[in-house]
């Protein structure tokens, strides 16, 4: 089984900027897609944005895209969102997943709370 | 963009009832080359992540109590439970994985009656 913990979330003024880590272990990082869904408060999933295991290919909500910035170490078992140009909308809990195309999300963190506020 | 749609946004069942939740998406999720539709149902708990129940429609991942199942082809997908439990009341999501962007069901809240 393969656990993912995320950190990097927290309150930030709009127009600003965070980067969210999600550090993988237990299987074999490299094997897996992975995926970033977020939560807003009250609200349903949306997925965000996916990327493949060589980090070859990357996939964005339109909501997110030319914003926010998906990548992954494989080195490092971690993936990561940088989050730019930050708006009160992408306020939400940030969840790290296993899948991407065709590929299920089996495994999720616990996931990290990003406040956009003034 | 698929659209998943699932109905009803609610439902309050009896203790060891069924409890019935429809997803509809807007195209089709079945690919072809291997007959598999690329459809999710997932169970989320109060401050909690969610947790994978079904894959390929109707496929119970390791561990999900056989009380769960799922059914559907195509643009119109099932998730049952046969006999409601207490530790049940959850959100459940529909979720397809077959094409970019990925979309989720609007959610259906389980409750006990």
């Amino acid at each position: 089984e393969m656990q993912l913990l995320e950190s990097g979330g927290g309150l930030v003024q709009p127009g600003g900027s965070l980067r969210l880590s999600c550090v993988a272990s237990g299987l074999s990082f490299s094997n897996f897609a992975m995926s970033w869904v977020r939560q807003a408060p009250g609200k349903g999933l949306e997925w965000v944005s996916c990327i493949s295991y060589s980090g070859g290919s990357t996939y964005y909500a339109d909501s997110v895209k030319g914003r926010l910035t998906i990548s992954r170490d494989n080195s490092k078992n971690t993936l990561y969102l940088q989050m730019n140009s930050l708006r009160p909308e992408d306020t939400a809990v940030y969840y790290c997943a296993s899948g991407g195309v065709k590929a299920r999300s089996a495994y999720w963190g616990q996931g990290t709370l990003v406040t956009v506020s003034s | 963009d698929i659209v998943m749609t699932q109905s009803p946004d609610s439902l309050a069942v009896s203790l060891g009832e069924r409890a019935t939740v429809n997803c509809k998406s807007s195209q089709s999720v079945l690919y072809s080359s291997n007959n598999k539709n690329y459809l999710a149902w997932y169970q989320q708990k109060a401050r909690q992540p969610p947790k994978l129940l079904i894959y390929w429609a109707s496929t119970r991942e390791s561990g999900v109590p056989d009380r769960f199942s799922g059914s559907g082809s195509g643009t119109d997908f099932t998730l049952t439970i046969s006999s409601l439990q207490a530790e049940d009341v959850a959100v459940y999501y529909c979720h397809q994985y077959y094409s970019t962007p990925f979309t989720f069901g609007g959610g259906t809240k389980v409750e006990i009656k």
